[in-house]
């Protein structure tokens, strides 16, 4: 069974410039999950879709910061403009419905503000 | 407000026990999961405690006393492959029964020697 895939697998960019990331995650997984993980901290979540719905995007810094999922499955988070403050890696997570405390994580995209 | 406090780093030698430690705080507390995250990996998932008490996988066991807001993972025989982050995440409810929520600590860097 293929895990939670993510591309691209490192970005830079410089400030103000937009970047997105993709995510497909597990088949079969209605629950979806955006993480910012800096260095040497845990992840922190963004974002939590069940299907194309999302439920939980209080942590989502909504002025330069979006997302979809459109048909319930792939899913995309888009920031715009980029800060150097930005800097981290991306995770996708996903997990069966009802939402599972064991999430199965993707590699994650590495982002680089300059 | 939601925090979590684990070592920052842990050193132990090839063959030994190592025991990682996890206090919380959190309101609506449902339980505590531990991840594994290699040097740029995803993280993955160990174990979770619902309930106080003992839950052991191979080489891995979990511990949790709700009336103490505390947990650890211990690791047995460990081995060169285990030197890894080892994060704590409580399950909380701020977001009700249904929330599945999963919030952080900082992580403990475990550095396994010969």
């Amino acid at each position: 069974e293929a895990g939670v895939v993510q591309s691209p697998r490192y970005k830079i960019i410089e400030k103000k410039q937009p970047v997105a990331f993709w995510c497909n995650p597990i088949s079969g997984h209605n629950t979806l999950y955006w993480y910012r993980q800096n260095l040497g901290q845990g992840p922190e979540l963004l974002i939590r879709y069940e299907n194309e719905e999302a439920v939980d995007d209080s942590q989502l810094p909504k002025d330069r910061f979006s997302a979809e999922r459109l048909k319930g499955v792939d899913s995309t988070l888009k920031i715009q403009p980029a800060e150097l403050g930005d800097s981290a890696v991306y995770l996708c997570a996903s997990s069966l419905t009802p939402p599972s405390y064991e999430q199965y994580f993707g590699p994650g995209t590495r982002l680089t503000v300059t | 407000g939601q925090s979590l406090e684990q070592p920052s780093e842990v050193t132990a030698v090839e063959g030994a026990i190592v025991q990682i430690n996890c206090t919380y705080q959190t309101s609506g507390f449902y339980g505590l999961s531990w991840y594994q995250q290699h040097d740029g990996g995803a993280p993955t998932f160990l174990s979770y405690n619902a309930l106080d008490g003992l839950e052991e996988t191979g080489r891995f066991s979990s511990f949790l006393s709700r009336s103490d807001s505390y947990g650890y993972l211990l690791l047995q025989e460990l081995q060169m492959k285990d030197s890894a982050s080892y994060f704590c995440a409580v399950r909380d409810g701020r977001s009700g029964a249904g929330s599945y929520q999963l919030t952080f600590g900082k992580g403990t860097k475990l550095s396994v020697i010969p």
